[in-house]
């Protein structure tokens, strides 16, 4: 059973320029999550998705950010009009019910 | 709000030396508690998990057990290796209301020498 997975795992990205994360749950979750690290800080959670709903973001930051997760297909954490301080790792993670969390790799974002 | 607390790094240990990192927490009612582990260039693993109190978490030789007086949820392990070598993060989810919001600490970097 393969295990979450998430690319690009590195991006770099100029000030101004969109960035697309994705995130493939393990087979059979429906449930994903979204945290941000920033450098030399813990994971701090963003936002809770279940198939085609958002259940929870109150993590997110109001403008630039945007997720989805349609009933076909990965799960997706848009930046827009990125700035320097979105360079973070991003990690998914997802379970079977709101249970334990399954994390993947994370994509590290850099902000030029 | 829920808080995670733990020892700040980096931590070097020799081989087969014990391992503490201590962890304390703030929340209301009764949270649960985990340790995750990332590897360099990984993803976090769950380490170990306790549900309520005095639960005694345990996997690879690592253990922690929940302690609802003092609020913490130190992790210990007798024999450390070279492969031990990684950050550990300190969580918890709150009982109730969002209850799948992961809070960590910064997590504490350990390295082990031959």
């Amino acid at each position: 059973n393969a295990g979450v997975m998430q690319n690009p795992r590195h991006l770099v990205r100029r000030r101004g320029q969109e960035a697309r994360l994705r995130c493939s749950p393990m087979k059979g979750h429906s449930h994903v999550y979204w945290y941000r690290q920033l450098p030399e800080e813990g994971l701090k959670f963003m936002v809770y998705l279940q198939k085609e709903n958002i259940i929870d973001e109150s993590g997110m930051p109001k403008e630039r950010f945007s997720a989805e997760f349609p009933k076909e297909g990965p799960s997706i954490l848009r930046i827009q009009q990125v700035v320097r301080g979105d360079s973070a790792a991003y990690f998914c993670a997802s379970s079977p019910v709101p249970d334990t969390q399954y994390f993947g790799p994370g994509t590290r974002l850099t902000v030029l | 709000g829920n808080s995670v607390t733990q020892m700040e790094g980096p931590v070097t240990l020799s081989e087969e030396a014990f391992l503490t990192i201590n962890c304390t927490y703030t929340a209301t009612g009764y949270p649960s508690l985990f340790w995750y582990v990332q590897y360099p260039g990984e993803g976090l693993q769950l380490l170990l998990k306790a549900t309520k109190a005095d639960d005694k978490g345990s996997n690879k030789g690592f253990e922690a057990t929940y302690r609802k007086e003092t609020t913490s949820f130190h992790l210990e392990k007798g024999s450390v290796q070279v492969s031990d070598s990684a950050v550990y993060f300190c969580a918890l989810t709150p009982s109730g209301a969002g209850s799948y919001q992961l809070t960590f600490g910064k997590g504490t970097k350990l390295s082990v020498i031959p």
